[in-house]
Formats: structure tokens, sequence, C-alpha cells
């Protein structure tokens, strides 16, 4: 089945230990988003893909930095965790941009604990 | 500004109906999502309403007035697995999204 799938599930790091988590979609899907979800609040962009082209959040932390390398790939650096950046990270795709029945796809997230 | 609310928490009894309401303010609109999102996991989108009037899928409905800037999602013949958080996310002029918080639905035997 043609989905978003996140790696790890579950990371484990200490303050200041850089983490990196991964998604790749066989949907073939032209953008990438990254979220960021703490308990019982909305998720919140950080950024996202349009193909190549990177679209940062203008409140997104310099802490967080991401890569994709390629159409199927996308990387979270989180250089210097801190305890507040401890949440659930959600990747989702989409097809296009700008589109208003645009619907988000989601991996299952990578939940990050920070000690 | 933007702005979305809904509320926090709700309970239903197992094969009840429920009805979960989220209200907005924008100065732009394209659209209004539901996304479904159990413990834990990924939302998962249940709907999409850009006109006004009611859209039926199954057990799931889901209301737009643009006019009084409301949506609210109708859940029937409710479930146990529908025991999950609802995020109500509106589509902004510029075609970004903007997130509510969710409202976790309590569903009892």
């Amino acid at each position: 089945d043609a989905m978003v799938i996140q790696n790890p599930r579950y990371q484990v790091t200490q303050f200041g230990k850089p983490v990196t988590l991964s998604c790749s979609q066989t949907l073939n899907h032209n953008v990438m988003y990254w979220y960021q979800q703490k308990s019982s609040q909305a998720p919140k962009l950080l950024f996202h893909y349009y193909d190549k082209d990177f679209n940062n959040e203008a409140d997104t932390p310099d802490n967080f930095q991401s890569r994709r390398p390629n159409t199927s790939f996308c990387f979270l650096d989180i250089r210097s965790p801190g305890l507040g950046d401890a949440a659930m990270y959600l990747c989702a795709t989409s097809r296009v941009r700008g589109s208003g029945a645009n619907v988000l796809t989601f991996g299952a997230g990578s939940r990050l604990t920070v000690l | 500004g933007q702005n979305i609310d809904q509320p926090t928490e709700m309970t239903a009894t197992e094969g009840a109906i429920v009805q979960i309401n989220c209200t907005y303010q924008t100065s732009g609109f394209n659209g209004l999502f539901w996304y479904q999102q159990h413990a834990g996991e990924a939302p998962t989108f249940l709907s999409y309403n850009v006109l006004d009037g009611l859209e039926e899928k199954g057990r799931f409905s889901s209301f737009l007035s643009r006019s009084k800037g409301y949506s609210y999602l109708l859940l029937k013949e409710l479930q146990m697995k529908d025991s999950a958080s609802y995020l109500c996310a509106l589509m902004d002029s510029n075609y970004q999204l903007i997130w509510g918080a969710g409202t976790k639905l309590i569903i009892k035997p």
C-alpha cells in the first residue's frame, strides 16, 4: 500500500544531543510537511518542501532543520534538543499545494522524549 | 486574525449520536477539514467542506455555514472505536492550514 513511513516511532535522546527523524513516502507527492504536536494541542507546522523548494515557517526555531534529498525522503534534524522539544513529530504529504481540497496524508509519527 | 475554537472534550454513549462543533474567524476561506486522530497516532482525513451545507459519508457527516463561521461533525451510531480526537482545520486565503486543538471524544458503553 502506498503510504508515509516515519522512523523511528519512538526516540529518546539526552538534552543537547542531536536527533534525526526520517520520513519516506511511496505516494509520489510533491509536497512534504513536518509538524510538531504536543499533547492535546494543534499540530504546528515547522516547514514544508514543495519539490526541492524549502519553505520555513517564520516562528520555527533555528534548532530545527530539514533535508529532502529526493522526492521520496525527508528528514527532520533537531540540532540541540531541549526539554521543550519533546513532542510527537508528524510527517505529512500532499499531491499539490495551493489547492482548496488539499488532503494531507500523515505518517504514524515519531515521538521524541528528551531526558 | 485567524482563530479556531472547538470543545476540549466530549463524552457520548455507544450507539448514540454526537455533534462536535467548530467555530472559526478568518479573513479568507478555502475550505474546512475534519481529521480523526486516535491517541498516539497520526491524523486521518474525514471530510472537506467548501460550500455551505451537509456532506454525508456513512456514519459521519460534516456541515458548514460560511456566513456564521461554523462547522460541525456529526457521528451517528457511535462505536467504541470512534473514541479519538477530532481536529477541525481551516484553509485560509493563502492555502495555509490553521488547525484547532482538537476535541477528545470519549465513548462509554
